[in-house]
């Protein structure tokens, strides 16, 4: 069955960067987008960027340029960085695939906390 | 950006009754390929996002025919009928045809 997974980092300090993996099963990285979403605590979602099937990558300008996501597809893993961390920043993050409708199917979420 | 707009912020539902959530985009959600991506989403608590409707009217797999989509441009709406207790949580619509994607901020549905 589908699945993703995310993983890192629970605290990042500020200025510092975010990493973050997304770990899939049951579909492959060639044939289905994969996006970040971020959620802060108690609000809504925002969109982050997508990893398109061809290699390709769209990102939300309320990101760019410190947002950067990358691929794996032999290990089927997306990969997030985010440079320049703020406390803002603190929320948790999903990746989702993109199927009939644009997030499908979800990770379980990382909370990410940016603080000193 | 497109602005949704979410409509109420939040409703109390007592089990068995019914409810609609109002979503309104700020231009038209009819994308040049024809299609309108609006999607609907349930966030139960402590739990991520699930995918209700895609595209307007289509229910996702496994979601009961107590719950659906329409409207066109740009007023949307989501209907659950028959209101069971594993439908509380948040209400979430998203537009998919202009980037960047954006999201509703969100219908509450709670027990009265």
């Amino acid at each position: 069955q589908v699945q993703l997974k995310e993983s890192g980092p629970g605290l990042v300090q500020p200025s510092q960067t975010l990493s973050l993996t997304c770990t899939v099963s049951g579909f492959s990285l060639t044939s289905n987008s994969v996006h970040w979403v971020r959620q802060h605590s108690g609000k809504s979602l925002e969109w982050m960027g997508r990893m398109w099937s061809d290699g390709d990558t769209s990102y939300s300008s309320a990101f760019t340029p410190r947002l950067s996501i990358s691929r794996d597809t032999s290990k089927s893993q997306v990969f997030l960085k985010m440079n320049s961390l703020q406390t803002e920043d603190t929320g948790t993050y999903y990746c989702a695939r993109n199927g009939l409708g644009p997030f499908d199917y979800w990770g379980q979420g990382v909370m990410v906390t940016v603080s000193s | 950006d497109v602005l949704m707009t979410q409509t109420p912020v939040s409703l109390s539902v007592s089990l068995g009754g019914q409810v609609s959530i109002s979503c309104r985009s700020s231009q038209s959600l009819v994308h040049s390929d024809g299609n309108t991506y609006l999607h609907w989403y349930l966030q139960k608590p402590g739990q991520s996002p699930q995918l209700l409707i895609y595209r307007v009217s289509n229910r996702f797999s496994g979601v009961p025919d107590r719950f659906s989509g329409s409207g066109s441009g740009t007023d949307f709406t989501l209907k659950i009928s028959r209101v069971e207790p594993e439908d509380l949580g948040v209400y979430y619509c998203l537009q998919s045809t202009h980037f960047p994607y954006t999201f509703g901020a969100g219908t509450k549905l709670e027990l009265k």
